[in-house]
């Protein structure tokens, strides 16, 4: 069976920080993978997606950065954090041809 | 580009009896497909029902169903015999098959409250 996870669970950042986020998969290959944010009455927004090794779209111009070094590896980062960052980061692969998300357990950050 | 509308930030209903969540889209596509999804108090989301524009059939999912409303842009969530496990926030989504990327555009979700 798949499973997805990320870490950290929470994490109290500076101002100023950097940020890695971690996001990885198990039991499938080559899946699409997502960085969603979800902001307070805001719902979710897709921040990145990747179809593959190497291949990342930005969906929002901001402070955030992705990366894919592995097929089933997925890493959101930042090099200097704003408060506007803070938020709850959802990541997530997808079975492409159903549109099925599945989600990890989220990452709680607070930037200070 | 498209947008997907949920116009309704909380609601509560009482255990076993029936609700329904709003959720209206937008958009110039004719092949789509929408869903809802269930987020619990701190615990991982999960999609609850899935819709595809071309059906005309309402999707059904055991106590939940949909009302689909193609030309007015309409996908409700309706709940029977409502459960206190059914407390969570509800998010309604909308992806284009045609784009091969497996987006999902979110609505801003509902926060159902299930009252014992």
């Amino acid at each position: 069976s798949q499973t997805i996870h990320q870490w950290p669970a929470t994490l109290v950042q500076p101002v100023g920080s950097p940020l890695s986020l971690e996001c990885t998969v198990e039991g499938t290959s080559n899946p699409n993978l997502y960085w969603y944010r979800q902001a307070a009455g805001r719902g979710l927004q897709l921040l990145f997606y990747s179809v593959g090794i190497g291949q990342i779209s930005s969906e929002v111009p901001q402070n955030l950065s992705a990366s894919r070094p592995q097929d089933r590896q997925f890493i959101l980062s930042s090099k200097k954090l704003l408060l506007s960052d803070s938020g709850f980061y959802l990541c997530a692969w997808s079975r492409i041809f159903t549109g099925e998300l599945f989600f990890g357990e989220g990452s709680r950050l607070t930037v200070l | 580009a498209q947008t997907v509308t949920q116009s309704q930030p909380e609601m509560s209903v009482q255990e076993a009896e029936t609700v329904t969540l709003s959720c209206t889209y937008d958009t110039s596509e004719n092949n789509y497909y929408l869903f809802w999804y269930k987020q619990p108090p701190s615990r991982q989301m999960i999609l609850v029902i899935r819709q595809e524009a071309y059906k005309q059939q309402n999707a059904t999912e055991n106590r939940f169903s949909v009302n689909f409303q193609k030309a007015a842009k309409s996908f409700s969530l309706k709940i029977s015999d409502s459960q206190l496990g059914d407390t969570a926030m509800y998010f309604c989504a909308f992806m284009k098959p045609s784009s091969n990327t497996g987006k999902l555009i979110f609505g801003q979700g509902t926060t159902l409250q299930v009252k014992p």
